[in-house]
């Protein structure tokens, strides 16, 4: 089973800001935590990864709390081209190796 | 930028063959996995590999093999395709760290009649 619960799609408009939260309350001390955005019929890409607090790059910003025990990804005034699936991983050790399972993501659409 | 690539973009296969999917990666990284995405089911991990001849199950292994002879090729084996093995399936690497990022490739989407 995934570590991690998202919801599982979220509707949008242009313009809007738009904030998904992902679960993860059994995260290790080690895990960081990564968001992925995956297009139809293309493979997921790397969106933002963060440890703690608040990290903020082109594309994306990513809150979290002190605890780690959620994230939120923030996307700042959305367009049609970011309708797609957005998945949050965590590791998830096994045998000793960070063994890196996909929950059912969270699809979102955006609207005119 | 890191790439990997896979072998083909479309296969059809019919039941009983033996299939190859390959996967190329060109960042000398450590991990490779195979995943299949199926709709409503999402991404599920089928292998993975830390090393070169290492090979470790994912989720859902029955009915597939790998094989990692070299660090940047990871393939994966149907050794007898059926239909409900009619998938996109999706290559990654990645490097070592606790910080690890997934690298995938365009997906083969592979049909068995």
């Amino acid at each position: 089973l995934a570590k991690t619960t998202q919801p599982i799609s979220m509707d949008s408009y242009e313009g809007q800001e738009v904030n998904i939260t992902c679960s993860h309350n059994n995260i290790a001390t080690n895990d960081y935590i990564t968001w992925y955005q995956q297009f139809p019929s293309q493979g997921p890409r790397f969106i933002i990864q963060g440890y703690k607090t608040k990290v903020t790059n082109e594309v994306a910003s990513l809150f979290i709390p002190a605890d780690r025990k959620s994230s939120t990804l923030s996307l700042p005034r959305v367009s049609l081209s970011d309708t797609a699936v957005y998945y949050c991983l965590v590791g998830e050790t096994s045998g000793g190796y960070n063994k890196l399972i996909f929950g059912a993501g969270t699809r979102l659409a955006v609207h005119p | 930028d890191v790439k990997v690539t896979q072998s083909s973009r479309y296969l059809v296969k019919r039941t009983g063959e033996k299939v190859f999917l390959e996967c190329v990666q060109d960042m000398d990284h450590e991990n490779m996995f195979w995943y299949r995405q199926d709709p409503g089911l999402g991404l599920r991990l089928i292998y993975f590999s830390y090393d070169v001849k290492m090979k470790e199950k994912g989720d859902i292994p029955e009915g597939y093999s790998v094989s990692r002879e070299k660090k940047e090729r990871f393939s994966l084996i149907l050794e007898s395709a059926s239909t409900n093995q009619t998938s996109m399936y999706l290559c990654a690497s990645s490097y070592t760290g606790p910080d690890e990022k997934l690298f995938f490739g365009s997906g083969t989407q592979l049909s068995v009649l």
